[in-house]
């Protein structure tokens, strides 16, 4: 089960920051949270993660809520070719001890002209 | 980052039949990832493979169905056994390197079966 839940869809001009919400109010302490971006029709790209502070690289910035409870992934100056489905994701534990990736079901962002 | 390669990027197959999906990083990672993606959907975890070991397989996903081989650091295969219509599906294989917080995506392998 997803443990992340997002806006199905969002709109955004292009040019303005796009604000992209999620809420994992059922996130563990040691739970990262990942934003990954699908572009129609290719694999799912990496955007940024983080587990408490918030982040900044040269995609996006994400700001993590002192809870933890949600966090907003930031996309300063969209752009027509930023728009894609966004997933916000948090990583766990799975039984064998690996890594795993829980998926939701995405905000898909239009950028429009 | 690693750079995915998948083969085939598409196919359409009949009913009963196997078809296998290889993957192929350009550098040696720890782990690899099978994931299946439903029309419309979200991604679904199918297998994760460690090198040396067997693939540790997801609750509804069995190793019958989906055979997973991961012969060294840089390569894995999975294959859809005995398809039915329901496994019409974007099958999308991933890695993550020792030192790396991220998954690289291949660009996945499109699968319809009549």
């Amino acid at each position: 089960d997803a443990k992340t839940t997002q806006p199905p869809s969002m709109d955004c001009a292009e040019g303005r920051a796009a604000n992209l919400p999620c809420n994992h109010s059922t996130i563990s302490g040691n739970e990262y949270v990942y934003w990954y971006r699908q572009i129609h029709s290719q694999g799912p790209q990496y955007i940024i993660h983080g587990l408490k502070n918030n982040e900044t690289n040269e995609m996006a910035s994400l700001i993590i809520t002192e809870d933890r409870k949600s966090s907003t992934l930031i996309l300063p100056h969209a752009t027509l070719r930023d728009t894609a489905v966004y997933y916000c994701i948090v990583r766990v534990r799975n039984a064998g001890n690996n890594r795993k990736l829980i998926w939701g079901l995405g905000t898909s962002l239009a950028v429009n002209p | 980052s690693a750079v995915i390669s998948q083969k085939p990027s598409r196919d359409i197959c009949q009913r009963g039949t196997s078809l296998t999906i290889q993957c192929q990083v350009d550098s040696q990672v720890t782990m690899m990832f099978w994931y299946r993606q439903q029309p419309g959907q979200s991604l679904t975890l199918i297998a994760t493979a460690n090198q040396g070991s067997e693939a540790t397989y997801e609750s509804g996903f069995v190793i019958d169905k989906f055979p997973i081989s991961r012969p060294n650091l840089t390569f894995s295969t999975l294959t859809v056994s005995n398809m039915s219509p329901e496994d019409s599906s974007i099958y999308l294989c991933s890695s993550e390197g020792l030192g790396y917080n991220e998954q690289f995506f291949g660009p996945g392998t499109r699968l319809t079966v009549l």
